[in-house]
């Protein structure tokens, strides 16, 4: 059980746009920033997103983030093929004193 | 190249240690903190331990409190994890992490992932 929520798989077809949310509470994402990341098959992750909507060098503006009070949102525009990955969340929890983490969410390109 | 090197990964049986170790290199590795996130076959990302860049102050998962410890030289530019009284739920991919200091709390580097596998 994940300290953040998000859903375990979404799907699309090349060409459109998804959101991935991510759920908190007033612990984590409500008073820190939020960091994306993408986890290509039988590969390690690679930040996507950092405080909340920075877009680390490299990465194509395709990809946003967004935060709303203890929630966070990945946006994918355009999507393509090799867009398909799991995709985590992650942010520092005052209260467990820990980096906590999304249980994941698996992007399906159709 | 600026990369992190995972190694010291294997087959342990229930009870026994393990000590990983991940080299830095390319970077002023002293300027970071470094954190171990491991990931069980098939499940998500679960941060283990953090150490601060001068290596004063370290902290840990409640999962491996008492049994995992952290530490590092910056001498030689590597960050390790001892691993005690391994369980069976200790198995998975274990990365080692680099993470800045200023801004918000994010991993911008990650190793390659070294396997540890804890037999019953």
């Amino acid at each position: 059980q994940s300290v953040l929520t998000q859903p375990p798989s979404v799907s699309a077809a090349p060409g459109q746009n998804v959101t991935i949310s991510c759920s908190g509470s007033s612990s984590n994402i409500a008073k820190n920033y939020v960091s994306w990341y993408q986890q290509l098959p039988g590969t390690a992750p690679k930040l996507l997103i950092h405080d909340n909507s920075k877009r680390p060098s490299g990465i194509p503006d395709r990809f946003s983030g967004s935060k709303s009070g203890a929630s966070a949102t990945l946006g994918i525009t355009g999507l393509q093929t090799g867009d398909e990955a799991d995709y985590y969340c992650g942010t520092w929890d005052s209260s467990l004193s820990a980096v906590v983490f999304g249980g994941g969410t698996k992007v399906t390109v159709l | 190249e600026v990369q992190l090197v995972e190694s010291g990964g294997g087959l342990v049986q229930r009870g026994g240690s393990l000590r990983l170790s991940c080299a830095a290199s390319g970077f002023t590795f002293s300027s970071y903190w470094m954190h171990w996130v491991r990931q069980a076959p098939g499940k998500g990302l679960v941060w283990v331990a953090r150490i601060k860049s001068d290596g004063t102050y370290t902290s840990y998962a409640d999962s491996v409190r008492g049994r995992f410890t952290i530490s590092r030289d910056n001498a030689k530019d590597t960050v390790e994890l001892q691993m005690n009284s391994l369980r069976v739920d200790d198995t998975a991919v274990y990365y080692c992490a680099r993470v800045p200091v200023f801004g918000g709390l994010r991993v911008d580097l990650w190793g390659q992932g070294t396997m540890v596998t804890v037999s019953s």
